[in-house]
């Protein structure tokens, strides 16, 4: 069974700065994929950015980016530029890469992150 | 595109009646969909896979009976919460997996459906 671990339940940090979420995950799968959701006080969850486990490469979308650790089965993601509308419950999931797997996301706890002006 | 809506997205209700939730794929089509419960604060909780044209697959602690869910078509999933009571107040999400298999097998979220019992 797949676990996935947000060790910060809150993080808060000032408009215009940089701020870094930490996951980590347990597995034994090869092929898999990642991702952090932010949800909003919408409640809308909405996919921020997503990391094949074959590529070394990391992710990057605008000023969200990550560092995936592979071998520490690490998933960090970093937000560059902090703005207010950032300000929500960001989420690290986990799904296997195998189509039998019925694409079946495996959350962590969450952290709250509030970008205070 | 790969947009899920969710109706409706506030229902109020009285203890032993019965709710119906929708959750539909509106420019895809899902094979599978998935039902989670969201307490305040608290992560995602999956109660039960629901895949077209069959039963559904649910959670362990998940009564399959007090929550009946129905993927009779391609872009369409019900889940009904059968005598419903104030300890099943919650939120509740749905989303989707494209049936053309996205390479990242990626779920795409509804908006959620706040369900108050009183």
């Amino acid at each position: 069974a797949q676990t996935v671990t947000q060790s910060q339940p809150e993080m808060s940090v000032q408009e215009a700065e940089t701020v870094t979420l930490s996951c980590t995950y347990d597995t034994s799968e090869n092929n898999y994929y990642l991702f952090w959701y932010k949800q909003p006080p919408s409640r809308q969850m909405i996919l921020v950015i997503r990391q094949e486990a074959y590529k070394q490469q990391n992710a990057t979308e605008n000023r969200f980016s990550v560092n995936f650790q592979k071998a520490a089965k690490s998933f960090s993601l970093k937000i560059s530029d902090s703005q207010l509308g950032d300000t929500a419950m960001y989420f690290c999931a986990f799904t296997p890469g195998w189509e039998t797997s019925g694409s079946r996301l495996t959350f962590g706890e969450g952290t709250q992150l509030t970008v205070n002006p | 595109g790969a947009v899920v809506s969710q109706h409706p997205s506030r229902v109020i209700c009285k203890s032993g009646t019965s709710v119906k939730i929708e959750c539909r794929s509106l420019d895809f089509q899902a094979t599978t969909m998935f039902w989670y419960r969201q307490f305040p604060k608290k992560s995602l909780m999956l109660m039960a896979t629901s895949n077209e044209g069959s039963k559904a697959t649910y959670e362990q602690g998940v009564e399959k009976d007090k929550f009946l869910i129905n993927h009779a078509s391609l872009t369409l999933s019900t889940l009904t919460v059968t005598s419903a009571h104030p300890e099943d107040s919650s939120f509740y999400i749905c989303s989707a997996r494209d049936a053309g298999g996205h390479r990242y097998n990626e779920q795409f979220f509804g908006p959620g459906t706040r369900l108050t019992v009183l």
